[in-house]
């Protein structure tokens, strides 16, 4: 089946500008999760959904971050007023939603912000 | 911030050798998972090793883990060029299932 897909795979913005991101995660798959990336750095985790709600939004650096999920599948995350440092490849993974269940990734979303 | 560590950062080997990859972590796990990622973008799973597991093997990857000694570590035999990749672990604690990565192992084989 279709994998982990989001939109759009890379994203130029201006500093100040709002942006959204959209994550489609695997056909069933309960729980999702969204990471950013730095250049030569590992994923750093930002938030995660169990269904439609945020279990844990604990990595999100600051109030202009934000997340929905409102139909327990698709999820979008929103960077209100860019910073030069929110420039990432931010990553989408998706599980059945279990304790301890494998995480399957999506190809991410590269934000360079001017 | 990351809480695991990859060593070494980076590691060139010719191609048909073993490649051999460490990580150490912190504090207490539920289950540790290796990731490759080609290109810096999408990280595709390798093996999932859960805390009361000490090896696991998936074709040319075996994988081990020492709680004791808060570490694992990731072989990778008769090494081919499609498996230059950076390798990340992962770790997830019990009652949250985000995962901390670590610093990632640039490896690269040389033809």
């Amino acid at each position: 089946g279709a994998g982990v897909s989001q939109t759009p795979s890379n994203k130029v913005t201006e500093k100040g500008k709002y942006v959204e991101l959209r994550c489609d995660p695997i056909s069933g798959h309960t729980a999702l999760y969204w990471y950013r990336q730095s250049l030569g750095q590992g994923p750093e985790f930002l938030i995660y959904f169990q269904g439609t709600g945020a279990a844990d939004d604990s990595g999100l650096p600051n109030d202009r971050f934000f997340a929905v999920r409102p139909e327990g599948s698709v999820s979008t995350l929103k960077i209100q007023r860019t910073e030069r440092g929110d420039s990432a490849v931010y990553l989408c993974a998706s599980s059945l939603g279990q304790p301890g269940d494998t995480q399957y990734f999506g190809p991410g979303t590269r934000l360079t912000v001017l | 911030s990351q809480q695991g560590e990859e060593d070494p950062q980076a590691l060139s080997i010719q191609e048909g050798e073993n490649a051999t990859m460490n990580c150490s972590y912190k504090t207490s796990i539920n289950n540790l998972q290796w990731y490759r990622q080609n290109s810096g973008r999408g990280l595709v799973h390798l093996i999932l090793i859960r805390s009361n597991e000490r090896e696991k093997h998936s074709g040319r990857l075996r994988v081990t883990l020492d709680t004791s000694k808060k570490s694992s570590s990731l072989l990778i035999t008769a090494s081919r060029a499609a498996d230059t990749a950076s390798y990340f672990c992962a770790r997830t604690n019990f009652g949250n299932e985000k995962l901390t990565f670590g610093t990632g192992t640039r490896l690269t084989i040389i033809p």
